[in-house]
């Protein structure tokens, strides 16, 4: 079967840097999305790796190794507004999207 | 990009009845994707509407209970039948701006069932 497993919850602190860690066991691999879903909202994209290799985008970076079927999703400088849940999602050989359950990020001050 | 309109937001539901949900795209995509989303676990896909052709339903949705229409490329609906309180859930929309394997999915608000 399909799985992608994700810590369900972490915490840290404003001004911090957080790794939300991301494996995955795929049929297939056609790139890895991270999501930002904030509660009662609908998830928005974040970033897109298909190459092994680390993308940057502000303060967010996203690093995948697919050998190791490995991503994280690495926030810098954190604020309040950081505080949400985070889904890895993996496009498989059939072009459709699986999903991880997503990791609840609590920001403390 | 791609902007949907999802209604309703939320609603509480009788045991027996049936919702229908509603989702508008701002532009024509050939394929509209609906999602299940229990408090605490992943998106989990219920069917592929395809304008002109039946949607394609994944293993353990079935049409009867979730029929679905999609009459043009920027309108889809999903009607939630027969329901119980194990349908209580988020429900979204999703569309994809290509097949490719870059394509980013956007969303519509999501629409929060309640069954009592």
């Amino acid at each position: 079967g399909q799985n992608i497993d994700q810590p369900t919850e972490m915490t840290a602190t404003e001004g911090a840097i957080v790794q939300i860690n991301c494996t995955y066991q795929t049929s297939g691999f056609n790139g890895l999305f991270w999501y930002q879903q904030h509660a009662g909202e609908a998830p928005t994209f974040l970033s897109y790796n298909v190459l092994d290799g680390l993308e940057e985008k502000g303060r967010f970076s996203s690093f995948l190794s697919r050998s190791k079927g490995y991503s994280y999703l690495l926030l810098k400088e954190l604020q309040m507004k950081d505080s949400a849940s985070y889904l890895c999602a993996v496009r498989d050989s059939n072009y459709q999207l699986i999903w991880g359950a997503g990791t609840k990020l609590i920001i403390k001050p | 990009s791609a902007v949907i309109s999802q209604k309703p937001s939320r609603d509480i539901c009788q045991r027996g009845t049936s919702l229908t949900i509603q989702c508008q795209v701002d532009s024509q995509v050939t394929m509209m994707f609906w999602y299940r989303q229990q408090p605490g676990q992943s998106l989990t896909l219920i069917a592929t509407a395809n304008q002109g052709s039946e949607a394609t339903y994944e293993s353990g949705f079935v049409i009867d209970k979730f029929p679905i229409s999609r009459p043009n490329l920027t309108f889809s609906t999903l009607t939630v039948s027969n329901m119980s309180p194990e349908d209580s859930s988020i429900y979204l929309c999703s569309v994809e701006d290509s097949g490719q394997g870059a394509a980013e999915a956007f969303f519509g608000q999501g629409t929060r069932l309640t069954v009592v």
